[in-house]
């Protein structure tokens, strides 16, 4: 079945740095790829997505690219801010339906002041 | 307010009691879904179901049930828990579409002894 891995495991970075999380997938056909930030001790939330059809989106500081042919698909936080600290979970949606959600397995995101 | 609703947010029980966990949803969502998040492993896709009387199994449903008599619930049984079912469980829904983003519940951390 679909796979997704995502890397690092962790990072720290500096405040007002960037940090890049990167998920690679298998199932070439795949077609929306969302991210979620789980901060401590609460539910996972969408903070950002894309859809097969895009290469790239931002919003405001937080930006998603995609590239299909290599088969992976990142994460980019510019100005980090200790807010920014929490886990972030790649996933996406299996294309032969719309039914299975993988995710990938969390980048424990640090802040340094 | 549109949300998910998970019960009870804690449990403790014993090795061999059945337990429930709620899930209620409000956002007329026909896709609804059960993760266990456990340290390193991300969320986990216990079961799914793509609207009322139709559940599937994910990747981890051993030793789980769940059914889907109306839409908006999706309660998760363990009808004989083990300490290996000790984990963080989340409750999410969404609209059965292949771009559609999961909304999740508070989670409902389970202890089994």
């Amino acid at each position: 079945g679909e796979n997704v891995e995502q890397h690092p495991s962790t990072l720290s970075v500096q405040e007002g740095d960037s940090a890049v999380i990167k998920c690679t997938y298998s199932d070439s056909a795949s077609n929306y790829f969302p991210w979620y930030k789980q901060e401590l001790g609460k539910r996972p939330q969408l903070i950002i997505d894309i859809r097969s059809n895009v290469g790239e989106k931002k919003d405001q500081r937080i930006a998603v690219t995609l590239n299909k042919t290599a088969k992976h698909f990142s994460l980019h936080i510019t100005e980090t801010q200790p807010e920014d600290s929490a886990v972030y979970f790649c996933a996406l949606r299996e294309s032969s339906s719309a039914s299975k959600i993988i995710f990938g397995s969390g980048t424990r995101l640090s802040i340094r002041p | 307010e549109a949300q998910v609703t998970q019960n009870p947010r804690y449990l403790i029980t014993v090795t061999g009691k059945k337990l429930t966990v709620t899930c209620s949803q409000n956002m007329n969502h026909e896709y609804m879904s059960w993760y266990r998040q456990d340290p390193g492993l991300g969320l986990r896709q216990i079961y799914y179901s793509m609207n009322v009387e139709v559940t599937d199994k994910g990747d981890v449903p051993e030793g789980y049930k769940v059914s889907r008599k109306e839409k908006r619930n999706f309660p998760l049984i363990l009808e004989s828990p083990s300490p290996n079912q000790t984990s963080l469980y989340f409750c999410a829904s969404s609209l059965y579409r292949v771009d559609s983003p999961l909304h999740f519940g508070n989670g409902t951390r389970l202890t089994v002894t």
